[in-house]
């Protein structure tokens, strides 16, 4: 099985801070990457697909990068509505994975 | 608009078994793969399976495997997830999820529905 990992697992940052989180993957998954944002008691939202594509009606300060294990999501200047957890998903193999979460929170 | 609705979640007992439902609209559903995704309180997202477009192929985590059950009705829209030999640990929000493509790899989920909560509990 494929493991995701993401740091930090959680980060405390400003309105206008810049944010990176990554996430690592066990072996290589070309750019088989997605990244979703999840507000408490919410869904989950698609942001981020094949590593650096962004989702239809997604603000443009989200981005992503990367291939093959590392992988990068980026908020350009964080905001009031971007306070939220972000995971990272990887869907190259049948048992497609998680990361386990980072918790972005208001410093 | 594309729309997922599941149901059928609700308080069961260890090594019971329960039904969860996905309703699904604005979309040719017998196009696309379909996912289901739960979440424990308090934890992250656990991938638990997946079902390509025609359902003749169907995948399951570990945990899983040997007692959830993956299937669709193609003619109802619908996606199912029949759950047995509950443990505590089944306890959570199910999420279903709509793949971009028939393939159930190399793809993303979206839309995901709102979720159904599954207690394990005695």
């Amino acid at each position: 099985d494929i493991q995701m990992t993401q740091s930090p697992s959680s980060l405390s940052a400003s309105v206008g801070d810049r944010v990176t989180i990554t996430c690592r993957a066990s072996q290589s998954i070309s750019s088989y990457l997605n990244w979703y944002q999840q507000k408490p008691g919410k869904a989950p939202k698609l942001l981020i697909y094949a590593a650096s594509s962004l989702q239809s009606g997604v603000p443009s300060r989200f981005s992503g990068s990367g291939s093959g294990t590392d992988f990068t999501l980026t908020i350009s200047s964080l905001q009031p509505e971007d306070f939220a957890t972000y995971y990272c998903q990887q869907s190259y193999s049948t048992l497609q994975s998680f990361g386990q979460g980072t918790k972005v929170e208001i410093k | 608009e594309v729309q997922l609705v599941e149901s059928g979640g609700g308080l069961v007992q260890p090594g019971g078994s329960l039904r969860l439902s996905c309703s699904a609209s604005g979309f040719t559903f017998s196009s696309y793969a379909m996912h289901w995704v739960r979440q424990a309180p308090g934890k992250g997202l656990e991938y638990v399976s997946a079902i390509s477009s025609n359902g003749g192929s169907t995948y399951y985590a570990d945990s899983v495997k040997g007692r959830f059950t993956i299937s669709r009705d193609n003619s109802k829209n619908t996606l199912y997830l029949q759950m047995s030999s509950l443990r505590a640990e089944d306890t959570a929000v199910y999420y279903c999820v709509k793949a971009n493509s028939a393939m159930v790899t190399g793809n993303w989920f979206d839309p995901w529905g709102q979720g159904t909560l599954v207690t394990v509990s005695s």
